[in-house]
């Protein structure tokens, strides 16, 4: 089937306007990660959801960044006062499962956010 | 936040060629990935390494999951062009609630001019 889908795939804001990514995982993926990934740098984790359940939010690095996944599927990362600091790749991943044997990520296109 | 510790850095390859990286931590992971990352593309999972000491091939690449469950490498062996790209290692420990990657800072391959 379809693979992991994010939308926007490009987002230019302004600094302090709100953004909304969008991710859509494989479909019966249990599990839903977000990164960061600067410029030259490695994914950063931010937050993970096992189906509706946000059980990680260490990653986020404030109070401005938040993630929702209210129906177990799709989920949204909100950026509110977007800072130039945010401007990133933003990539999602789903797995199917979550415990047991180690399952693997696969990874959405990414959004590509640039705040001016 | 926390990168692992992955080189060379960058590297250049020429057609036929055999490439090593290498990825180490100051953590235990119980899973090491290496994926590979296109532009403009998220990461592609390449390798996955559950047990220590694991040796796994896929086609031209290998990778093992160190002993120490502190360090993995990769090789790929006879190098094509569409080799080129970023590759990073990522660790995991799966369970429970957790399971997030951690990444390198990735190994840029480019062709040699």
């Amino acid at each position: 089937g379809a693979g992991v889908s994010q939308s926007p795939r490009y987002k230019v804001a302004k600094r302090g306007q709100d953004v909304a990514l969008r991710c859509d995982p494989i479909s019966g993926h249990v599990s839903l990660f977000w990164y960061q990934q600067a410029l030259g740098q490695g994914p950063e984790f931010l937050t993970y959801f096992q189906n509706e359940a946000q059980l990680d939010k260490s990653g986020l690095p404030s109070d401005r960044f938040f993630a929702e996944r209210p129906e177990g599927s799709v989920s949204t990362l909100k950026i509110q006062r977007t800072q130039q600091e945010d401007s990133a790749v933003y990539l999602c991943a789903s797995s199917f499962r979550n415990k047991g044997p180690p399952e693997t990520q696969y990874f959405g296109p990414g959004t590509r956010l640039l705040v001016l | 936040g926390q990168q692992l510790n992955q080189s060379p850095q960058s590297m250049f390859i020429q057609e036929g060629e055999d490439v090593s990286m290498n990825c180490t931590s100051s953590s235990i992971f119980n899973t090491w990935l290496w994926y590979k990352q296109d532009p403009g593309e998220g990461p592609v999972l390449l390798i996955a390494l559950y047990k220590a000491g694991e040796l796994t091939s896929n086609g031209r690449l290998t990778a093992q999951f160190g002993i120490t469950r502190k360090d993995s490498f990769l090789n790929i062996s006879a190098s094509i062009p569409s080799d080129v790209g970023i590759y990073f290692c990522a660790g995991a420990n799966y369970g429970g609630s957790q399971g997030n990657l951690i990444f390198g800072k990735g190994t840029k391959l480019s062709v040699k001019p």
